[in-house]
């Protein structure tokens, strides 16, 4: 089975710290994505990634950036952490770069909050 | 640009009776649309896709779910609901044209709720 692990399930964290959320992926998926989900909006795609080192920006990247360095591995970085950032964020991958038809599996997710 | 709409927040069946979940979806190309589900605090598991051929795709826990293309809508279905069926569900489309490159696009979810 495919798995998607994030670092923490939930986090308390104070506004303006740097904060460090981290997913990692068992099966050599070229394309990882951080989304956050909030109550009527639904997922929302902040920073995807489909190869090492490459990053692209989704739906709402400000306030946060993205680093992967491994395959395995993408992080997800809030460089300053304010309290509209409190959320769950959800990490997903998929195989095969350039296909589009394979679904994503996510990790469990991380529930944040900034106080 | 792909947008999806799921125009009900929340969903009540009685356990033993046919559910549908819906979803309209827009895109410039040819769609490639999933059903997704949520359990509470958790992460979001796969339950079917359509790509391409039979309008009606089977998925797991014995969900279908029927594409149509004139009416642009992948409605989620089940011949007769559980209790345990209770969750909050997640249409998403991605657009074989455009695509948004690797994006998948979520509608705003639908809560399903299964009464004894």
């Amino acid at each position: 089975d495919v798995k998607v692990t994030q670092s923490s399930r939930y986090l308390v964290k104070r506004t303006g710290e740097k904060v460090f959320l981290e997913c990692v992926q068992d099966m050599d998926h070229e394309n990882m994505f951080w989304y956050r989900q909030d109550p009527g909006l639904g997922l929302r795609l902040i920073y995807f990634s489909y190869d090492v080192k490459m990053k692209e920006k989704g739906d709402i990247p400000e306030g946060y950036s993205v680093s992967r360095e491994k395959k395995e591995r993408f992080s997800l970085i809030l460089e300053s952490a304010s309290t509209n950032q409190t959320s769950m964020y959800l990490c997903a991958s998929r195989p095969r770069k350039g296909v589009l038809n394979t679904e994503a599996f996510f990790g469990q997710g991380t529930r944040l909050t900034v106080v | 640009a792909q947008s999806v709409a799921q125009p009900e927040d929340q969903v009540n069946v009685a356990e033993g009776n046919p559910l549908t979940v819906k979803c309209t979806y827009s895109v410039s190309g040819n769609p490639y649309l999933f059903w997704y589900v949520q359990y509470p605090n958790r992460g979001l598991q796969f339950l079917l896709k359509y790509i391409t051929g039979d309008n009606l795709v089977k998925g797991s826990y014995g969900f279908e779910a029927e594409f149509n293309k004139s009416q642009t809508s992948f409605h989620l279905k089940k011949p007769s609901a559980l209790v345990s069926d209770s969750a909050l569900y997640f249409c998403a489309v991605r657009d074989e044209v455009t695509g948004g490159g690797n994006k998948l696009t979520f509608g705003t979810g639908t809560q399903l709720k299964v009464e004894l």
